[in-house]
């Protein structure tokens, strides 16, 4: 089985730039799985940030942005608020119709 | 506006099989796929399947094969969720959100329910 990787915690100071990834335990992930990025904080259902790699969510501002790094899917978050502090899922498209969430990254800003 | 309304909390014994709902408004309902995700106390977001309301066709993770159940009502803008044989592993939050059906690209869960506790306990 299949398995997506992220980090399990990042943390990044105010005004900073991190970058989050989505690998597989076997394989390199590519535009072909779709990687889509969510970002949930406690009691809220997920949002949006990223999907088909690299194309912005309606509404999200510009300060997220989507790529391929090397063999991952990647989140980069620049200038780093306060209220980024959250936990961000990737999910992947393995075709038939499936997908399969990472294990999500908490991110704190301190 | 676009909505995706869930029916409420429910607790089941052990063995018991329980369904969900998730009421689709303000958009064409058989131009979006309804996925199923779910998430455990305190843990990450696990996709269950996925439902085209245009003719009822499922995709469902295999971990699930067999004991989930999507079906829709398009009379109602209505989908369901019956997960079956509950054990307490299934406690979690469940949530449906809708993807637009591309004919050649995949697209974002773009609106979500408001997500319904499912708790398994005898």
């Amino acid at each position: 089985q299949t398995v997506v990787t992220q980090e399990p915690s990042f943390s990044v100071s105010p005004g900073g730039t991190v970058t989050l990834t989505c690998g597989l335990s076997s394989g390199s992930v590519s535009t072909a799985y779709y990687p889509s990025w969510y970002r949930q904080t406690p009691g809220q259902a997920p949002r949006t940030l990223i999907y088909s790699t690299n194309t912005l969510s309606s509404g999200v501002p510009d300060r997220f942005s989507g790529s391929i790094l090397g063999n991952k899917a990647a989140l980069t978050i620049t200038g780093a608020q306060a209220d980024d502090e959250s936990d961000y899922y990737c999910v992947l498209y393995f075709g038939s119709g499936i997908w399969i969430f990472g294990g999500g990254t908490k991110l704190t800003v301190l | 506006q676009v909505q995706l309304v869930q029916s409420g909390a429910e607790v089941r014994k052990p063995g018991a099989s329980v369904t969900v709902s998730c009421r689709a408004s303000g958009y064409a309902f058989t131009a979006y796929y309804m996925h199923w995700m779910r998430q455990a106390p305190r843990q990450g977001l696990e996709w269950m399947g996925v439902i085209n309301p245009s003719d009822g066709s499922t995709t469902y993770a295999q971990k699930f094969q067999g004991r989930a159940a999507m079906t829709r009502d398009t009379s109602t803008d209505t989908v369901y969720m019956e997960l079956s044989s509950l054990r307490s592993e299934d406690t979690a939050v469940y949530y449906c959100a809708r993807e637009e059906i591309q004919r050649l690209s995949r697209s974002e869960f773009d609106y979500w329910g408001q997500g319904t506790l499912v708790t398994v306990s005898s």
